[in-house]
């Protein structure tokens, strides 16, 4: 079964940085591409990054480009998102996401339960 | 950027309902479209990939369908543990998009 687990949020203050981890289970998490979403409070779902299996490439949605960074470690089946200069536009519900993939062409097909970034002074 | 244009943004019908939701992408996306469902404080649950594969374990009475620019959700029967918000998701690009959410509510 696969099982992710987020950790790593919290609240931070306006120009801070976090970093969050995705712990993976279930899968051959090397084997897999990666994405993380977020969803703001009320609102819908936003995608942020996506890293291939060997970490070899990365995307990025254009309101976090410069400020976000996706990575992974694959001998410890954990994905990551460091986040910088965070503002209240970044306050949300972090999702980590296995991919599901057709070729090069991926979505996000599992979920984690997600975890809460809140900026505020 | 790929924009996705969902409608309607609510919907209100009744159980035993057939309930049809659209997307529209502003350029073409082949089959490259998924459709989640989301339950308040929730994470989003696959129902259809490349438009219209039935993710495993999704009821049959969900269906999708389209290519290019236009896209459907249907729920042939609505069922009491489907109202939720629906979002259609493009993945044709690196950049990926989601329409902007349908919630379903009891009428």
């Amino acid at each position: 079964e696969v099982q992710l687990l987020e950790s790593g949020g919290g609240l931070v203050q306006p120009g801070g940085s976090l970093r969050l981890s995705c712990a993976a289970s279930g899968f051959t998490f090397s084997n897999s591409a990666m994405n993380w979403v977020r969803q703001a409070p009320g609102k819908g779902l936003e995608w942020v990054s996506a890293i291939s299996g060997d970490g070899d490439s990365t995307y990025y949605a254009d309101s976090v480009k410069g400020r976000f960074t996706i990575s992974r470690d694959n001998s410890k089946n954990t994905l990551f998102l460091q986040i910088d200069s965070l503002g209240a536009e970044d306050t949300a519900v972090y999702y980590c996401a296995k991919s599901g993939c057709s070729g090069d062409t991926c979505y996000s097909r599992f979920w984690g339960q997600g975890t809460l970034v809140t900026v505020s002074s | 950027d790929i924009q996705m244009t969902q409608s309607p943004s609510t919907l209100s019908a009744s159980v035993g309902d057939r309930v049809t939701i659209t997307c529209r992408a502003s350029q073409s996306i082949s089959s490259w479209l998924a459709w989640y469902q989301q339950k308040p404080g929730k994470a989003p649950k696959l129902l259809i990939y490349e438009a219209s594969s039935l993710e495993s374990g999704v009821p049959s009475r969900f269906s999708g369908s389209g290519s290019g620019t236009e896209f459907t959700l249907t729920i042939s029967s609505l069922q009491p543990d489907d109202f939720a918000t629906y979002y259609c998701l493009q993945y044709n690009s690196y950049s990926e998009t989601f329409g902007q959410g349908t919630k379903v509510e009891i009428k």
